[in-house]
């Protein structure tokens, strides 16, 4: 089983459209997750880290479901903008504190007018 | 954003050439990686890089050959490379190590060709 795993799509949406993305992970240990984006031949940014209470920024919102382990991503009124790979991200954790990050090979959104 | 900077940001060589890709980050951060980032495969992480200490050496081959001079630069020296090593090549700086799992700034990457 993939560390990480994520359906790599493409979802074709509509403007105004909502998407939503799953991740799931492996390693029960896991405490830390992101979502990054990278959009086509340019490098991964920081989109929203998770938090176990679920949080929310504009139309983003992440949850995380430890029973399940699985993270997921909700896009609310998708914009052209939006266009781009979705990186899920768990931390593996390590002894000595040196865990690593580990990504998903990426979920590509596209949105169409 | 110039938080990461990378140069070269395309390169073409042969298997025998010699080359160098440098990164510098300019975040005040203290911890310095390599990915490597291959069509349909999700980022590898190559070295890790806490206080100019190579303190992860992922399974990498001895063709590539890491430099961190000091807390702001990464070179990445290339020597007798693969057409399988064909990549994006990504830096990425995080603030505090130990504990890795600090938001990562990644750079523009360099997208190397080897004939």
């Amino acid at each position: 089983r993939k560390e990480v795993e994520q359906d790599p799509g493409p979802f074709n949406v509509p403007e105004g459209a909502t998407v939503a993305f799953n991740c799931t992970y492996s390693n029960s240990a896991s405490q830390s997750f992101f979502w990054y984006r990278q959009d086509c031949r340019k490098e991964p940014k920081l989109l929203m880290s998770v938090y176990s209470s679920g949080n929310e920024d504009g139309r983003f919102t992440a949850q995380l479901n430890r029973a399940s382990q699985y993270i997921s991503l909700l896009i609310r009124d998708s914009k052209l903008s939006d266009s781009a790979t979705y990186l899920c991200v768990v931390n593996r954790p390590h002894r000595d504190n040196t865990d690593k990050l580990i990504f998903g090979t990426g979920t590509r959104l596209q949105v169409f007018p | 954003e110039t938080g990461v900077t990378q140069t070269p940001r395309h390169l073409v060589m042969g298997m025998t050439n010699k080359k160098s890709l440098k990164c510098e980050q300019h975040l005040g951060h203290n911890a310095m990686y390599w990915y490597k980032q291959s069509a349909k495969k999700p980022l590898e992480l190559m070295f890790v890089y806490s206080l100019e200490e190579r303190v992860e050496n992922n399974s990498v081959p001895s063709r590539f050959s890491p430099e961190c001079p000091n807390s702001s630069h990464l070179f990445l020296h290339l020597h007798t490379l693969q057409p399988e090593d064909s990549a994006l090549y990504l830096c990425a700086s995080s603030q505090t190590p130990p504990g890795w799992t600090d938001t990562q700034y990644f750079g523009p990457g360099t997208r190397l060709t080897v004939l």
